[in-house]
């Protein structure tokens, strides 16, 4: 019965491959966020999607690519990865106002 | 540069007695104020928050601390349990802006011993 789940947990792949993580939500919430925790461990936000719509793309590389085919799903692809990309991920969803729910985190390698 | 700093990366309490995280923050549009725990292989999960109109809130065994002249707010645990042992994340951010906007500390692993 989770709230925000992702998946893959883990991924470990080669540098220059083309990756995607998913999420989903059942919490009705119509504002989705990704957030990168890098080695520094600072959790710093990539996307936010209101409603299937970007509200606002931090400066990030166009390598990532959100992708939100409804308000329940904020899919995120990655193109030609890089060792620097390697850190944990984590979806969370939230009313405008509301804390954040997050999921459970995808552990990235590139190797 | 770190608008929200918790300055102490571990600690550690005994069983039973009050556990104290700190959290500092520079950006003074700040006024709404956030604390997460996160266990290791999960995502971080709320616990409280507070609004600059007040100087504490409390559920349970959780009571936050704001004290805005010194840009500084605490997180008291009492009486502390070994389930508490986890990461805890500050997080602030301006009340009228949307929760894409809250700004994280680098966490405080806050370990009980039994």
């Amino acid at each position: 019965d989770t709230a925000v789940s992702q998946t893959p947990k883990y991924l470990v792949t080669q540098m220059g491959n083309d990756k995607s993580i998913k999420c989903e939500q059942n919490l009705g919430h119509d504002t989705m966020y990704w957030y990168k925790q890098d080695s520094k461990k600072f959790l710093k936000i990539m996307f936010s999607y209101n409603n299937k719509e970007l509200i606002i793309n931090e400066t990030v590389p166009n390598r990532f690519s959100p992708k939100s085919p409804d308000k329940a799903h904020l899919n995120l692809h990655i193109n030609s990865l890089e060792l620097g990309d390697s850190a944990v991920y984590f979806c969370a969803s939230s009313l405008p106002q509301g804390p954040l729910h997050f999921g459970n985190g995808t552990r990235l390698t590139v190797t | 540069d770190q608008q929200v700093k918790q300055n102490s990366p571990s600690l550690s309490v005994q069983e039973g007695r009050i556990s104290i995280l700190n959290c500092d923050y520079t950006n003074s549009m700040f006024d709404y104020f956030l604390w997460y725990k996160k266990y290791p292989a999960e995502g971080p999960t709320f616990l409280i928050s507070i609004s600059s109109i007040k100087d504490k809130n409390e559920d349970g065994r959780f009571t936050v601390f704001l004290n805005k002249s010194a840009k500084h707010l605490s997180l008291h645990i009492v009486p502390s349990q070994p389930g508490d042992s986890a990461v805890y994340f500050c997080a602030a951010k301006y009340s009228g802006a949307g929760s894409y906007q809250l700004t994280f500390g680098k966490g405080t692993k806050l370990s009980v011993i039994p």
